[in-house]
């Protein structure tokens, strides 16, 4: 079955407690993103990748880290997570963004005490 | 002036009525058009795509894209009481060589049966 899987999904933790979420995808897919999905802001990107050890900011990457080290996997690192990083994550996979269809994982709620 | 504007409801609507969600951007550099549905507690899932103006129809429902005039809509028809969700409209900024994807903050449709 083809899907994007994203763990943890839920979370809690402490402000400065360094936490990876985890992304993997079946499909061979080179783009990937990570968003996060505020109420009243929406989803907005935090970061993309277009293949292997490429990667660039979307809209919000402040306080976040990335890394494309093999294809399936686009992990999402919070070095020293903050309150304000509360909310609630969405990786994503798909061919290319032109038109191709974007996977959505079943997403990962973070609350940061 | 936001990049993207979308209706921000909520829309209540009764069983079989016909539906319009409208986005409104800015940025001529927005090419691919599309529009994501989003149950509760689940990742987007994309509904329709297109790049050109004019209408694209699948089963119930019809994209509308005016790129002269910036905006894109979506229409239900005979709407049922499983289309009640958030709807999002998307599109992708090639600006600079890169792939991002930007989204409307989402308006949430509930079909009373």
């Amino acid at each position: 079955e083809a899907q994007v899987t994203q763990n943890p999904r839920y979370l809690i933790t402490v402000t400065g407690k360094k936490l990876t979420v985890t992304c993997s995808q079946n499909m061979n897919h080179e783009y990937m993103s990570w968003y996060r999905q505020d109420p009243g802001l929406g989803l907005r990107q935090i970061y993309y990748s277009m293949n292997v050890e490429v990667t660039d900011k979307g809209d919000v990457p402040e306080g976040y880290k990335v890394s494309r080290k093999e294809k399936r996997n686009f992990p999402l690192i919070l070095e020293s997570p903050s309150p304000n990083q509360t909310s609630l994550y969405f990786c994503a996979s798909s061919f290319s963004t032109s038109g191709s269809k974007q996977y959505f994982g079943p997403g990962t709620r973070l609350t940061v005490l | 002036q936001k990049e993207v504007e979308q209706d921000p409801g909520p829309l209540s609507v009764p069983e079989g009525a016909i539906v319009s969600l409208n986005c409104t951007y800015s940025n001529s550099a927005f090419q691919y058009f599309m529009w994501y549905r989003q149950y509760s507690r689940k990742g987007p899932e994309l509904l329709m795509y297109t790049y050109s103006s004019g209408n694209k129809e699948d089963g119930r429902f019809t994209a509308q894209v005016d790129k002269s005039s910036k905006y894109i809509s979506l229409f239900i028809r005979d709407s049922q009481p499983s289309d009640s969700a958030t709807y999002l409209c998307a599109w992708t900024d090639t600006q600079g060589g890169s792939e991002k994807l930007v989204f409307g903050k989402g308006t949430k449709l509930t079909v009373n049966p």
